[in-house]
């Protein structure tokens, strides 16, 4: 299938500090999605994106969808304890109708 | 209040058995989905429908089967044909009509031994 690269694979940050990760692709996507999954629950969405350039915020949270179309970047500011959990990325490809998933960036964070 | 529910949280059989997983939706969603996730990895689909009594395969159908007779319910079976079944599955859905968001239910974790 499709591949989406999302990386880092995982981050082991400070609290306060700024988290950066992204998801890259060689195919171009109509969506970007954003997932915060706590261990044993199911992914919570924390942006949509629809337009290439869009940049969304949702509190601490931002997300931008790539002018190419084949990437897209979530950014926590002020990271705080419960940030911790596997954010993923997932894309409506342009010809598609079904969601391609990351593999997923491991957060985890010192107070 | 409005959302998605599977059950059991956790689910445990024999090899060799057939297992069925509950999804239920309040959302008034018309299009419901099924995941497998493995430690490490992202969420592969195993079967979609779009509208009631119609469903497609996903890129893991093999071993799974799906009905969809209402629209607020998407029950998955996993069969004895699935070769590796331990795993968290999780069920989505979706409003249709240019909205591709999916909202996911609390996922169950099937342990086959």
């Amino acid at each position: 299938g499709q591949q989406l690269n999302q990386s880092p694979q995982s981050m082991f940050i400070q609290e306060g500090e700024d988290v950066s990760m992204n998801c890259t692709s060689s195919s171009i996507f109509n969506t970007w999605l954003w997932y915060k999954q706590d261990p044993g629950e199911g992914p919570v969405l924390l942006i949509a994106l629809y337009k290439a350039g869009e940049l969304t915020s949702n509190g601490r949270l931002t997300a931008q969808f790539g002018i190419t179309r084949k990437d897209s970047f979530l950014n926590i500011s002020a990271s705080i304890p419960s940030d911790v959990g596997i954010y993923f990325c997932a894309g409506l490809l342009r010809d598609g109708n079904k969601l391609v998933f990351g593999a997923g960036t491991i957060l985890r964070v010192k107070s | 209040d409005g959302g998605i529910t599977q059950s059991p949280k956790y689910l445990f059989r024999k090899e060799g058995q057939n297992v069925t997983l509950s999804c239920e939706q309040n959302l008034n969603h018309d299009a419901m989905y099924w995941y497998r996730q493995d430690p490490g990895q992202g969420l592969r689909l195993i079967y979609y429908s779009q509208i009631v009594n119609d469903f497609q395969k996903g890129d893991i159908a093999e071993g799974y089967s799906v009905s969809r007779e209402k629209k607020e319910s998407f029950p998955l079976t996993v069969t004895s044909a699935q070769k590796n079944p331990t795993a968290f599955y999780l069920c989505a859905s979706r409003r249709t009509g240019g909205f591709y968001e999916q909202y996911f239910g609390p996922g169950t974790r099937l342990t086959v031994t």
